[in-house]
């Protein structure tokens, strides 16, 4: 199946570390993908990862990508009051037409 | 760059009437631009794939005569709810597929919220 799945809470209080999990299906997926959606808001690309590297840090974001367990996680260093929102991961469903499949989402809520 | 916008942003409209949302790709052109639905506190669901120049694919269970979907230009694809009843309200989120620009990536319109009474 298709199934991408997310624990759906997490709180920090500000300037914490945040790392949001992520389990993913499809092991033929050639990228996965960080969005962030603002309450009442679009979808916001963060970050992605191509599936052929481990790591990839884009300023206070980390992205860590497990193959074998089929595991990605998305860590925010010094998380802010503005970092709250609902974060999704996704991975690229084999196949031609690129098809997106969405993680439930982690709502992220920071504490001042 | 890589910008999609959607119009209207919202709209709300009586049960049993038409509506048309439009998604466009503003500063590049997207052969393939994707419809999701998000309902309240739920993830997005995609709805159908849509080609500039052919028939869309719907995913199962989506009504192909009910959710109307247009791909007239590389720039612009449209979605319309024929017939829309209650249960239609929910966040419609298109997409376009932009894959010379990087990654792949999606990139996502601001979403469309629908309430239909």
């Amino acid at each position: 199946g298709e199934d991408v799945e997310q624990s759906l809470f997490l709180s920090v209080r500000e300037g914490d570390s945040s790392v949001i999990n992520c389990t993913y299906t499809d092991s033929s997926s050639t990228y996965l993908y960080w969005y962030k959606q603002e309450p009442g808001a679009g979808l916001q690309l963060l970050t992605y990862i191509f599936s052929n590297m481990d790591m990839k840090q884009d300023q206070r974001l980390t992205v860590l990508l497990n193959k074998k367990d089929k595991h990605l996680s998305l860590r925010i260093a010094d998380t802010q009051t503005g970092d709250s929102a609902i974060y999704f991961c996704a991975e690229i469903y084999g196949g031609a037409t690129n098809k997106l499949i969405f993680g439930t989402g982690t709502l992220l809520a920071v504490q001042p | 760059g890589a910008v999609v916008s959607q119009h209207p942003s919202w709209v709300i409209c009586k049960s049993g009437t038409s509506v048309k949302i439009e998604c466009r790709s503003l500063d590049f052109q997207a052969t393939t631009m994707f419809w999701y639905r998000q309902f309240p506190k739920q993830s997005l669901m995609l709805m159908a794939t849509s080609n500039e120049g052919s028939k869309a694919t719907y995913e199962q269970g989506v009504e192909k005569d009910k959710f109307l979907i247009n791909h007239a230009s590389l720039t612009l694809s449209t979605l319309t709810v024929t017939s829309a009843h209650p249960e239609d309200s929910s966040f419609y989120i298109c997409s376009a597929s932009a894959p010379l620009i990087r990654g792949e990536t999606q990139y996502f319109g601001p979403g469309t919220r629908l309430l239909v009474l």
